[in-house]
């Protein structure tokens, strides 16, 4: 199984920061990685796939980088709206092999 | 408009099985996979199973192989999982979510919360 770290665990930010959270695989997973965005109550939110390709409706702000086995999510100026869990999942091709990390908390400073 | 709707919150006692259904709408159904992740109170997301409705082909992670099962029923675009040997730490929200093959995921169901206590 291909784990999945995260890093730091908790993240506070200022409203108008830039926020730079990291996702390491045990192995490489090419850029079959997504990030996820999951507020309080609320299903999870596609964020990012291919490690750097926008969902649907994402803002710009939101922007993924990386491959293999260590990748980045970055919010260029943080929302209040931002503040939230955010997590990386790696989805290998068959047979599948969907991990998640740990999730890092976005709160506020 | 996508949606997926899952039914509603369960109770069960441990050794029970459960059975949580995930509907779809507003795309064809056969064409996308759908995925099911858990999570424990206040914990991470973990998935635990796919299925094609294409032909009905499954694949569980290998922890909760042996207790977990899924069908699908084409003509209402339902896809059913069934937890079997229930256990107090089977206690979780159980989301299915769509995905085009083995890839992210960017439509979710609302989540099942599931119950299991004596």
């Amino acid at each position: 199984e291909i784990v999945m770290t995260q890093s730091p665990g908790t993240l506070s930010v200022s409203p108008g920061e830039r926020a730079t959270l990291s996702c390491r695989a045990s192995q490489s997973v090419g850029s079959n990685l997504a990030w996820y965005q999951q507020k309080p109550g609320q299903a999870p939110r596609l964020l990012i796939s291919g490690a750097s390709t926008r969902a649907t409706d994402i803002p710009a702000r939101f922007s993924g980088s990386g491959s293999g086995t260590e990748f980045t999510l970055t919010i260029s100026s943080l929302q209040s709206e931002d503040f939230a869990v955010y997590y990386c999942q790696q989805y290998n091709d068959w047979p599948p092999e969907i991990t998640f990390g740990p999730g890092t908390k976005v709160d506020i400073k | 408009q996508v949606q997926v709707v899952q039914s509603g919150a369960e109770v069960k006692k441990p050794g029970a099985s459960v059975n949580v259904s995930c509907k779809a709408s507003g795309y064809t159904f056969a064409n996308y996979y759908i995925y099911w992740v858990r999570q424990a109170p206040g914990q991470g997301l973990e998935w635990m199973a796919l299925i094609n409705p294409s032909g009905g082909s499954t694949y569980v992670a290998q922890k909760f192989q042996g207790r977990v099962t899924m069908t699908r029923d084409t003509s209402t675009s339902t896809v059913f999982m069934e937890v079997s040997s229930l256990r107090s730490d089977d206690t979780a929200m159980y989301y299915c979510a769509r995905s085009v093959g083995i890839s992210a995921t960017p439509n979710w169901g609302q989540g099942t919360l599931v119950t299991v206590s004596s």
